[in-house]
């Protein structure tokens, strides 16, 4: 079993809408989850970290659940520029490996 | 330099070659990381440095693949007889510390074996 799994979607969701992405995670000795947002042919780059009491960052908040073991990210509003793959990323201190999801790939439609 | 540099961007290997990909970190991070990245999946994790100790190479996919971090600073991950299988983008990436510190990415290598 992945360390890691999300659905790959696509979502394909209209400019304005609100979408949300979950994701869980198999190692409960995980200590740090992240958001990355990777572009087409690009690197993956660090969208937001996630933390217990949930956090938000302008249209965009993460949320974890450590008892069920998952990590969403609700986008609101969505803009054309959201259009990427959407990582979720956890970290276990003890190895310091971060463990990647698949990915869910998002595409915003004027 | 302000990034994770990577080198070659782009490296054609014919079966059997030996590659070898460079990663420059970011100035001053211990931590170093190879992934591997197939078209349409996520990265999986290949090998783990911190300063020139490789604390872990658990998804290193065979003993044709060798990391290596000789001081510290700069890393070489050589491929060994490329095969088909090994056609994916390299990404090396690096972080200040351990534990909750973000990893920043390079740009990656993608290696296409013919």
């Amino acid at each position: 079993r992945k360390e890691v799994e999300q659905d790959p979607g696509p979502f394909n969701v209209p400019e304005g809408a609100t979408v949300a992405f979950n994701c869980t995670y198999s190692n409960s000795a995980s200590q740090s989850f992240f958001w990355y947002r990777q572009d087409c042919r690009k690197e993956p780059k660090l969208l937001m970290s996630v933390y217990s009491s949930g956090n938000e960052d302008g249209r965009f908040t993460a949320q974890l659940n450590r008892a069920s073991q998952y990590i969403s990210l609700l986008i609101r509003d969505s803009k054309l520029s959201d259009s990427a793959t959407y990582l979720c990323v956890v970290n276990m201190w003890t190895g310091n490996q971060f463990y990647f999801g698949t990915g869910t790939s998002l595409t915003v439609i004027p | 330099g302000a990034g994770v540099s990577q080198s070659p961007r782009y490296k054609v290997a014919k079966r059997g070659q030996d590659v070898a990909l460079r990663c420059d970190p970011i100035s001053g991070h211990v931590s170093l990381f190879w992934y591997q990245q197939a078209l349409g999946q996520g990265p999986e994790f290949l090998t783990y440095f911190q300063n020139e100790a490789q604390l872990d190479k658990s998804g290193l996919p065979s003993d044709r693949f060798f990391a290596e971090r000789p001081e510290g600073s700069v890393s070489t991950l050589k491929i060994q007889r490329t095969q088909q299988e090994d056609s994916a983008v390299y990404l090396c990436a690096s972080s200040l510390g351990t534990g909750n510190t973000e990893a920043f990415f390079g740009q990656g290598t993608r290696l296409t074996v013919v």
